[in-house]
């Protein structure tokens, strides 16, 4: 079965950049979504289709895709970002699979 | 405004059946390219997709809980339901509900508040 793995954490000072990392075998030939949730809460949908933003997400998040890596980037990171995120494919080798990443805490310092 | 609540007991005993409910408004479970899907969270852990229903009644199921799992949905009352029989206490966690807007969107939103559920005797 496909897999999506995702760092456990990353850490990262108010007003600076993080770069959440998704890998899979050539995820970059499949659209890739992310997720924010925090903590008590279901989960956001903050990107799909690798860099698109849903209505209310601010610019500062963005992604991209390619090879065996997708990465969210969320620039001028702000307190309120403190949340753990999931990626997530569609997965249509065999049986038609939704695929969530094991997701990453992400830590304002 | 799209929205889902899930709703279903707090408790099971193990070996009974999980029947959870996704109430939906602000949408038809009718209107075409539309599906609902189940997601469940053990706690501290990660997401996992367990069933999707489509508009036109299609169905999908994990692989891996894919005996266990039945979904369904009645359109009159705006309603899916998802069993899931034999319930282990590796079952427990929240339970949500989400929606894939349109044909060829292979996302959620939004999801449902989630439902909690416990497997215990």
């Amino acid at each position: 079965s496909y897999a999506l793995t995702q760092s456990p954490s990353v850490s990262v000072a108010p007003g600076e950049t993080a770069r959440i990392t998704c890998g899979g075998s050539s995820i970059g030939s499949y659209r890739v979504h992310w997720y924010q949730q925090k903590p008590g809460q279901a989960p956001v949908l903050v990107l799909f289709d690798d860099s698109d933003r849903p209505s209310g997400i601010p610019e500062r998040f963005s992604g991209s895709n390619s090879g065996n890596t997708a990465t969210l980037t969320i620039d001028r990171v702000e307190a309120g970002d403190e949340a753990d995120y999931y990626c997530q494919v569609w997965h249509t080798s065999g049986p038609p699979n939704w695929v969530f990443g094991g997701g990453t805490q992400l830590t304002v310092l | 405004q799209v929205t889902l609540r899930e709703s279903g007991p707090a408790l099971v005993k193990p070996t009974e059946t999980l029947t959870l409910t996704c109430t939906v408004s602000g949408f038809s479970l009718r209107t075409s390219g539309v599906s609902v899907s189940w997601i469940r969270q053990p706690p501290g852990k990660a997401l996992e997709w367990l069933a999707r229903i489509d508009w036109d009644d299609d169905e999908y199921y994990s692989t891996s809980l894919r005996t266990r799992l039945t979904i369904s949905k009645d359109t009159s009352k705006n309603q899916v339901v998802l069993t899931m029989t034999n319930m282990d206490p590796v079952d427990t966690g929240t339970y949500y509900c989400a929606r894939t807007p349109s044909d060829g969107d292979t996302w959620f939103d939004p999801w449902g508040q989630g439902s909690l559920v416990t497997v215990s005797s």
